[in-house]
């Protein structure tokens, strides 16, 4: 049973300060890793992919993957009301397939 | 616009009549997938594809079917729909394997 699991929540944190959202993962040859974000009643959408060990900046994101520990990170700084969704992790548990695992999100709250 | 759609967008349905949800993208995307969502469950994948008359089951995938007979599009077919497929469903579609999918809207399916 190849399985995801993310940090229960809901997790709330101040306007301007960081979101630590997290994730673990069974299946050692995974390889590749997403981060997605989901506003109550939308579809997922890709916030970070990241494929190799170590840290993935894009903009207040940061990504971080550490494949020995099979524990993939997300950060979110300077942490915005809009920021208030549910985070996906997904690991695609096949090398380079199609099939993909989803674990069960982790609510985020930003209180202004 | 770069775009997944799918139709119907809400369906209501009873017992045994079958239905087929139409998912068509537009970014001609070789990679396909159907995913079910539900609480406390997160998103878990139905089928895949990884190109025409090219498909492969997920983790839930009994009692639908899919088709790849043209590109763009990957329907989802519920022959004798139950009770517990009721659910709220997405479309996704990737440019490359085990790469960043794109979602669509979902449609929320209830059998009654």
């Amino acid at each position: 049973q190849k399985e995801v699991e993310q940090n229960s929540g809901p997790l709330s944190v101040p306007e301007g300060a960081i979101a630590s959202l997290n994730c673990t993962y069974s299946d050692r040859g995974s390889q590749s890793f997403f981060w997605y974000r989901q506003y109550s009643g939308k579809s997922p959408e890709l916030i970070m992919s990241i494929y190799s060990n170590g840290d993935k900046e894009d903009g207040r994101f940061t990504a971080q993957l550490n494949k020995a520990s099979q524990y993939v990170s997300l950060l979110i700084r300077d942490s915005q009301p809009s920021d208030s969704a549910t985070y996906l992790c997904a690991v695609n548990i096949r090398n380079y397939g199609q099939n993909f695992v989803f674990g069960p999100g982790t609510r985020l709250s930003v209180l202004p | 616009e770069a775009q997944v759609t799918q139709n119907p967008r809400y369906l209501i349905t009873v017992t045994g009549k079958k239905l087929t949800v139409t998912c068509s993208q537009n970014m001609n995307h070789e990679y396909m997938s159907w995913y079910r969502q539900d609480p406390g469950l997160g998103l878990r994948q139905i089928y895949y594809s990884m190109n025409v008359e090219v498909t492969d089951k997920g983790d839930v995938p009994e009692g639908y079917k899919v088709s790849r007979k043209e590109k763009r599009n990957f329907p989802l077919i519920l022959e004798s729909p139950s009770p517990n497929q009721t659910s709220l469903y997405f479309c996704a579609s990737s440019p490359r394997p085990g790469g960043e999918q794109f979602f669509g809207p979902g449609t929320r399916l209830t059998v009654l």
